[in-house]
């Protein structure tokens, strides 16, 4: 079993829905991130949390440390958040420890 | 400038070849860090620098070599890799290589052994 695990794997959704992305850890950590990545590579750091919860424009990131699971919503969806979201979590150090990442498919 | 840049965005080369990736970041990171991703799959750790000096090698094959020539900048020397090696490799940044740093992603490099 790994030691992150996202559901759904894949998610297709109509233009404007309301989305979540969930994402189980079994591991203390120290924290938590939210990563989007685009087609063609590049990796952009969306949240960084250890509590509660942050909001930047439509997205919304929430974690539970007492039940280590942790949601990345999107509201009011668009084609362009189409993107692989991945959870990854800080257990000590430098290291992070990936999930396998939700493919996100927003349809218009 | 929360940038980190990498060069080439894409290579191809021969397994006999010698080629290196490039890495650069002017946020004033002390932590640099070599991932490596496969189609589909989540980031690997390859390498980490902490203050110029290599702190994690996640036991890479020594035709992966890195460089930290100065606390910008991270090179990455490939030498007879194999066609296995294709993949597209991240570089990353981070303040420090304490838990609470955030790590930024560059745009990677697509490279393709033939």
């Amino acid at each position: 079993k790994n030691e992150v695990e996202q559901s759904p794997q894949n998610l297709t959704a109509q233009e404007g829905e309301f989305i979540t992305i969930n994402c189980s850890y079994s591991v203390g950590i120290s924290a938590l991130h939210w990563l989007q990545q685009h087609p063609g590579g590049g990796i952009v750091s969306l949240f960084m949390l250890s509590s509660g919860k942050k909001k930047h424009g439509r997205l919304i990131a929430t974690i539970n440390i007492q039940e280590k699971h942790s949601s990345l919503h999107i509201t009011a969806s668009h084609p362009r958040d189409s993107a692989v979201y991945i959870c990854a979590v800080k257990t000590s150090g430098s290291r992070l420890t990936f999930g396998e990442g939700t493919q996100l498919t927003v349809n218009p | 400038d929360t940038e980190v840049t990498q060069t080439p965005k894409h290579l191809v080369m021969g397994m006999t070849n010698k080629k290196s990736l490039k890495c650069e970041q002017h946020m004033g990171h002390r932590a640099m860090y070599w991932y490596k991703q496969k189609a589909k799959k989540p980031p690997e750790l390859m390498f980490v620098y902490s203050y110029e000096k290599l702190s994690i090698n996640e036991s890479v094959p020594s035709r992966f070599s890195p460089e930290c020539p100065n606390s910008s900048l991270l090179n990455l020397h490939l030498h007879a890799l194999q066609p296995e090696d294709s993949a597209l490799y991240l570089c990353a940044s981070s303040e420090g290589v304490l838990s609470n740093y955030e790590q930024y992603f560059g745009p990677g490099t697509r490279l393709t052994v033939t």
